[in-house]
């Protein structure tokens, strides 16, 4: 594929249940990067995958939050004993590079998956 | 603490009309800052990437300017279609880190 992909689009759940969220970054880039855009909040971000390096999860919002990247390419967003706070749109994006002391790259999106907790 | 905002929240304007966005930024310090467009129900379309050491970027009828001393970012836009009509997003990602902060955004309407 071309771009950045990620499933389900949508997933509707209940309260307290566990949900996984998948993103396939653009092949051959490096870093993946995880947000969420939530009406009254805006774009905000949660967390950051480069290469080998040990991810930066500054932006996760509670411990029921987690990721992980799998061989360097898929990822995985996983929200634990879901609230209804959590119904929001979750991106991912990827970029070519990113290295310390270097300009970021451009960031490409995903369509988004649209998560509703019930 | 890095923040964006971005002015005006929403236009609406005339087909053929030029027009300027602008997002502001609170703190210098930054590698990138990017424009995006969102239709709605839609992910985040890329515009223009500035790098830090650049002043503008330029794509058919789009032009995005960087003034990082003044913390600010302005998005032209010529000769306006129907089609530009979305939520124009600004993102920095600043010096140290490689998130981006988010504007809270434009909606431009433009009336055929």
């Amino acid at each position: 594929g071309a771009g950045v992909s990620q499933s389900p689009s949508n997933k509707v759940t209940e309260k307290g249940k566990d949900v996984e969220l998948r993103c396939d970054p653009i092949s051959g880039h490096t870093a993946l990067y995880w947000y969420r855009q939530s009406l009254g909040q805006g774009l905000e971000f949660l967390i950051y995958f480069q290469g080998n390096s040990a991810p930066d999860k500054s932006g996760l919002p509670s411990d029921r939050f987690s990721a992980e990247r799998t061989g360097g390419s898929v990822s995985t967003l996983t929200i634990q004993r879901t609230q209804q706070e959590d119904s929001a749109v979750y991106l991912c994006a990827s970029s070519l590079v990113a290295l310390a002391g270097v300009n970021s790259y451009e960031q490409y999106f995903g369509p988004g998956t649209r998560l509703t907790v019930t | 603490k890095q923040e964006v905002t971005q002015i005006p929240a929403a236009l609406s304007v005339p087909e053929g009309e030029n027009l300027v966005l602008n997002c502001s930024f609170t703190d210098s310090a930054i590698y990138n800052l990017q424009w995006f467009r969102q239709d709605p129900g839609k992910g985040l379309t890329s515009l223009l990437l500035i790098q830090s050491s650049q002043r503008e970027q330029t794509s058919g009828r789009l032009n995005a300017s960087l003034d990082k001393s003044s913390g600010r970012s302005t998005l032209y836009i010529a000769a306006s279609q129907p089609g530009d009509s979305a939520t124009y997003l600004c993102a920095v990602s600043p010096a140290g880190t490689y998130k981006y902060i988010f504007g809270t955004g434009t909606r431009l309407k433009v009336l055929a």
